[in-house]
């Protein structure tokens, strides 16, 4: 069985200043990871994933996420905060090497970003 | 560009009333999920489907069914709807090849209110 788990619910942070958000899962096989991120009345975008071949995973508005194995954590960062940051982030967790997999979200990440 | 499609933005439903939720892909996708999403409680897996006339459960499929009689149709059926179903609900689907870190793409979804 899969699961992910967000720690905070609710982040917040001053603008200019580095961003954490942090998520562990539980995956019986290989995992496939995702960060979504959901603006106001908007719809999902994904953020990134992991794809095996680098643990550091690069994503999209200067977002980044390090796979660690050992700590079953897929945490996601980005050195400077924006403005446009605010939002509700998603970690999200599948199994790869399953023909059935289910996708499953984490509860969320409110991100508020203070001026 | 994939495009998922759902029939309404925003539906109000009597209690008791029967429901249906559409769902199309132009993508020729295998996977295809339906989620409710609800403060706090992030994404939560109803039913998803990883082929034609194939379904599996999710994690709270009680009081939901599901159809997909085509590759690119995913229905979702409120048998007798009742007001803790009013939500917001999205689809989503996903190319699926075993060992591929492939993402899920949504639409815009449909919010729900029963009254």
């Amino acid at each position: 069985a899969q699961s992910v788990t967000q720690l905070d619910s609710h982040v917040s942070v001053s603008e200019g200043t580095p961003v954490l958000l942090r998520c562990n899962y539980s995956s019986s096989y290989s995992p496939s990871l995702f960060w979504y991120v959901q603006h106001p009345n908007k719809g999902l975008q994904l953020l990134l994933k992991y794809t095996s071949a680098a643990t550091l995973v690069k994503g999209i508005n200067g977002f980044e996420a390090e796979f660690k194995k050992s700590e079953t954590s897929f945490h996601l960062t980005k050195p400077s905060a924006h403005m446009s940051d605010a939002a509700e982030y998603f970690c999200v967790v599948s199994e790869q090497y399953s023909s059935a997999s289910k996708i499953i979200f984490g509860s969320g990440t409110r991100l508020s970003i203070r001026p | 560009d994939v495009k998922v499609t759902q029939s309404s933005r925003y539906l109000v439903k009597r209690t008791g009333e029967k429901v249906f939720l559409e769902c199309v892909q132009d993508m020729d996708h295998e996977n295809m999920f339906w989620y409710r999403q609800d403060p706090g409680l992030g994404l939560r897996l109803i039913y998803f489907s990883y082929d034609v006339k194939m379904k599996e459960k999710g994690d709270i499929p009680e009081g939901y069914s599901v159809s997909r009689e085509k590759k690119e149709r995913f229905s979702l059926i409120l048998e007798s709807a009742s007001t803790n179903q009013t939500s917001m609900y999205l689809c989503a689907s996903r190319f699926h090849r075993q060992g591929l870190n492939t993402e899920a793409f949504f639409g815009q979804g449909t919010r729900l209110t029963v009254v």
